[in-house]
């Protein structure tokens, strides 16, 4: 069965670090989005992705963050200076299409720890 | 701006009990209305989802949920749960057709007791 795979699983950084977080996305899927869940907080939409363009942000999807689909298989999120509060567990997830509407498919996420 | 309320935290149920699990929503239109669970070190997996007409949808896992407007209700229910359905339960609530995002609830952790 497909699945959306991210890597790394973990990743310890220092604050100020730039990191990336991989994803790839169920191969036939078109819409691809970012969601992040804070230790013991619900999970948090972050940003939406189609036609090689951010269609929807949140407020937390600030100048700090940003996406790309460098390759047309990856789908990466770079936070490009860390900060403590960004220690979070992200999920990377696709749908195929519109019609889908809501029916996505969840990584198993990259656990991020930021010192 | 929509969003979801998970009332219970914590729920603990007995191995073969029934459960139900509640979901409040609040959104100006009809809304689109979903169940996640997320396993232990896993993503989150899709139980259901209700768009529209009947208002009592079957998922996977032998969950169901019905949709309540009158309420803004959207709980899930199981007759009888087993060990392995023992995860964290997210509600979640999207505009658009889900496609501009889902707005999830704080979830619900599920313990099953033998």
């Amino acid at each position: 069965e497909p699945e959306v795979t991210q890597t790394p699983s973990h990743q310890v950084t220092q604050m100020g670090q730039e990191v990336i977080l991989r994803c790839v996305p169920i191969s036939n899927h078109l819409y691809f989005y970012w969601y992040r869940q804070i230790l013991g907080q619900k999970v948090e939409f972050l940003v939406s992705f189609y036609n090689n363009e951010i269609s929807e942000k949140s407020e937390i999807f600030d100048d700090q963050f940003s996406v790309e689909r460098p390759d047309g298989s990856n789908f990466t999120l770079k936070i490009r200076s860390t900060k403590l509060e960004d220690s979070a567990m992200y999920f990377c997830a696709s749908g195929r299409d519109r019609g889908s509407a809501g029916e996505l498919f969840f990584g198993e996420g990259s656990r991020l720890t930021v010192l | 701006a929509q969003s979801v309320t998970q009332p219970d935290i914590h729920i603990t149920v007995s191995e073969g009990a029934s459960l139900e699990l509640r979901c409040n929503y609040s959104y100006g239109a009809t809304p689109y209305l979903f169940w996640y669970v997320q396993s232990p070190g896993q993503g989150l997996q899709l139980l259901l989802k209700y768009f529209s007409g009947d208002t009592l949808v079957q998922g996977i896992k032998g969950f169901e949920a019905e949709f309540k407007r009158s309420q803004s209700s959207f709980n899930l229910r199981k007759p009888s749960v087993h060990w392995s359905d023992a995860a964290e339960y997210f509600c979640a609530v999207a505009a658009g057709g889900g496609a501009d995002g889902l707005t999830f609830g704080k979830g619900t952790h599920l313990i099953i007791q033998p």
